[in-house]
């Protein structure tokens, strides 16, 4: 069965440091793969996904960058977080068109 | 574009009460439709899912019927329990968006026992 993989569970950070999250999945391959970001109490924003290795959608602009070195791999980065960058961060993938997406557990990240 | 509209909340119910939560959507074409719950400090769970016209997609007591002529996938529930507290969130896919698939607001909904 397939399973996904999703971390650190939780990170703080303070402002200007750099950022690496990282979301692997097993047991598919060519996953189309998606990082959203999700505001307290609030609904999910999409930020990037991928249909394919080296193969990045932005969906934002912002000070955040997403990475795909191998198939299953996923990577969310930052050169320099701001505070703005709060937030609950959840990575997904999908096997495409009208199917279902399947999120990983989440990483909450707070920037001090 | 593609849009999910849902009933915002939070819902407030007592254990073993009837549960409705609308979602109506918007969509040029035939997407499929989708409910997910977010637990506290989880990720998003698909709950069930409908693929076309007049499909009713159910799990764990939830049922939601795809409606095209009122462009609705109403989740409901016979009888929520004190764990069903949660976010529920409506979604499609498969349409003008692509890959990606559309959510909407999320719902956030509390069972007192």
């Amino acid at each position: 069965s397939q399973t996904i993989h999703q971390w650190p569970a939780t990170l703080v950070q303070p402002v200007g440091s750099p950022l690496s999250l990282e979301c692997t999945v097993e047991g598919t391959s060519n996953p189309n793969l998606y990082w959203y970001r999700q505001a307290a109490g609030r609904g999910l924003q999409l930020l990037f996904y991928s249909v394919g290795i080296g193969q990045i959608s932005s969906e934002v602009p912002q000070n955040l960058s997403a990475s795909r070195p191998q198939d299953r791999q996923f990577i969310l980065s930052s050169k320099k977080l701001l505070l703005s960058d709060s937030g609950f961060y959840l990575c997904a993938w999908g096997e495409g068109s009208n199917q279902p997406q399947h999120f990983g557990d989440g990483t909450r990240l707070s920037i001090l | 574009g593609d849009s999910v509209t849902q009933m915002e909340g939070p819902v407030t119910l007592s254990e073993e009460a009837f549960l409705t939560i609308n979602c109506t959507y918007t969509a040029t074409g035939y997407p499929s439709l989708f409910w997910y719950v977010q637990y506290p400090g989880e990720g998003l769970q698909l709950l069930l899912k409908a693929t076309k016209a007049d499909d009713k997609g159910s799990n764990k007591g939830f049922e939601a019927t795809y409606r095209k002529e009122t462009t609705s996938f109403h989740l409901e529930k016979g009888s929520v329990q004190v764990s069903d507290s949660a976010v529920y969130f409506c979604a499609l896919s498969g349409n003008t968006g692509g890959f990606k698939t559309i959510f909407g607001a999320g719902t956030r909904l509390f069972v007192k026992a």
